[in-house]
């Protein structure tokens, strides 16, 4: 267990939905990275927030946004949902801003549009 | 364009032998490099880094070598075990030192 949660664990919805995808880092992490794992590609970074700002932004679609609230967990809001954005979607936390540090990485929600 | 390839898909190894994955990268500006391994319904777990100032890592039985000139590296288990059976992600730590830039995996599966 890394100490990362995320839920839900799956989720189904059809296309042109919204769904908001919820991670709570390991207590005392104040980073919080989100990562796209698609069939044919593999861990692709998102955003990544540092106590609550914006610090990095990866392949992420305008459709998707994200914050970090002041308890330091964070949301993953994906909009007009497409086919293919079902995939895994992982949180990982880590304790510094940059990250030689390990990234820990919760188990992942699975989305599935239909 | 994959800025970190794992050429192989998948590696079967029998226990007790060795495993070998291996893993290039594009830029060589990168500077500090690690391994995931990740189980089916789990998020990837890190397993071992290294620094582009080594060449060289070891924990236990998983060792890291890092050849800068090839931008390749590659991970050593010895000795292999069942329980290593999982994909391995070779990943780097991009240029802004935030994000993991991953490549697409190795499924191994030791056989006992």
């Amino acid at each position: 267990d890394s100490g990362v949660t995320q839920t839900p664990k799956h989720l189904i919805t059809a296309t042109g939905q919204r769904v908001t995808l919820r991670c709570s880092p390991r207590s005392g992490d104040l980073s919080v990275y989100w990562y796209q794992q698609s069939l044919d590609q593999g861990l692709q970074f998102l955003i990544q927030y540092y106590n609550g700002e914006e610090r990095a932004k990866g392949n992420i679609l305008e459709r998707f946004s994200a914050q970090q609230f002041p308890d330091l967990h964070s949301e993953l809001n994906l909009s007009s949902l497409e086919l293919g954005d079902s995939a895994l979607y992982f949180c990982a936390s880590s304790v510094e801003q940059a990250t030689y540090n390990e990234q820990f990485f919760g188990p992942g929600t699975r989305l599935t549009v239909l | 364009d994959q800025q970190v390839k794992q050429n192989s898909p998948s590696l079967s190894v029998q226990e007790g032998r060795i495993s070998i994955l291996n893993c290039d990268y594009t830029n060589s500006m990168f500077d500090y490099f690690l391994w995931y391994k990740k189980y089916p319904a789990e998020g990837p777990t890190f397993l071992i880094s290294i620094s582009s100032i080594k060449d060289k890592n070891e924990d236990g039985r998983f060792t890291v070598f890092l050849n800068k000139s090839a931008k390749h590296l590659s991970l050593h288990i010895v000795p292999s075990q069942p329980g290593d059976s999982a994909v391995y992600f070779c990943a780097v730590l991009g240029e802004a030192g935030t994000a993991l830039i991953f490549g697409k995996g190795t499924t191994l599966s030791v056989s006992s």
